[in-house]
């Protein structure tokens, strides 16, 4: 599996966007961007993906750098609910059944 | 919304003894997964299902290891004799056909004393 990489933490103020970075130089053309988030105590959530262009759905947007290199994940309005850990990850796109391969992710502390 | 469900919470056993660990996914997913996190680590896959069958297991899933869909809602994971290291979150995932968004529910503290 292509490799991401991710910063370990960071924070933001409530009400504040959010940008999460990921890198990601060896991607390949097959390999969709996804991202999940891990709430404290909870299992994994999707949050949205993509393949080349930027994508907006009602939880964040996902801009995808034009050589596919890096993407970043937006929050545009942090709450304190958003504090987790979000996960970049790449997998081929398929009709289902490929497993996600999760790395250390990126804290984000939402503070008042 | 359909969720994930997961139960038990939290199970407790002793070194040795074999648990079963339920799921019920989401009831039009025709794709089955476990994953497990141990505690202030990432999170693993363990294996997939499809079809009745395994599509893709990790060095994890050994003998000890098994999963089942016995009747139409349930998908179970067995552990034979379970040891200390098993102590984990596992989680239990499902996906629709055509689409990779993986569905995850609350997960199961499993606790090997």
């Amino acid at each position: 599996d292509a490799k991401t990489t991710q910063p370990n933490s960071m924070e933001s103020n409530e009400e504040e966007p959010v940008h999460l970075p990921c890198n990601h130089s060896t991607i390949s053309g097959t390999d969709y961007i996804h991202w999940y988030r891990q709430l404290p105590s909870q299992g994994p959530e999707y949050v949205i993906h993509g393949l080349t262009s930027n994508v907006n759905n009602r939880m964040a947007s996902l801009a995808i750098a034009e050589d596919r290199k890096s993407s970043t994940l937006i929050l545009h309005r942090a709450t304190l609910r958003d504090a987790a850990v979000y996960y970049c990850i790449l997998r081929v796109r398929g009709g289902g059944g490929n497993k996600l391969t999760f790395g250390t992710g990126t804290q984000l502390k939402v503070e008042l | 919304e359909p969720e994930v469900t997961q139960t038990p919470s939290h199970q407790v056993t002793q070194m040795g003894q074999e648990v079963i660990l339920r799921c019920v996914p989401i009831s039009n997913h025709l794709y089955f997964y476990w994953y497990r996190q141990i505690l202030g680590q990432k999170v693993e896959f363990l294996v997939s299902f499809y079809n009745n069958e395994i599509s893709e297991k990790s060095e994890i899933f050994d003998d000890q290891f098994s999963v089942e869909r016995p009747d139409g809602s349930n998908f179970t994971l067995k552990i034979r004799s379970t040891k200390l290291e098993d102590s984990a979150m596992y989680f239990c995932a499902s996906s629709s056909w055509g689409t990779d968004t993986q569905y995850f529910g609350p997960g199961t503290r499993l606790t090997v004393l």
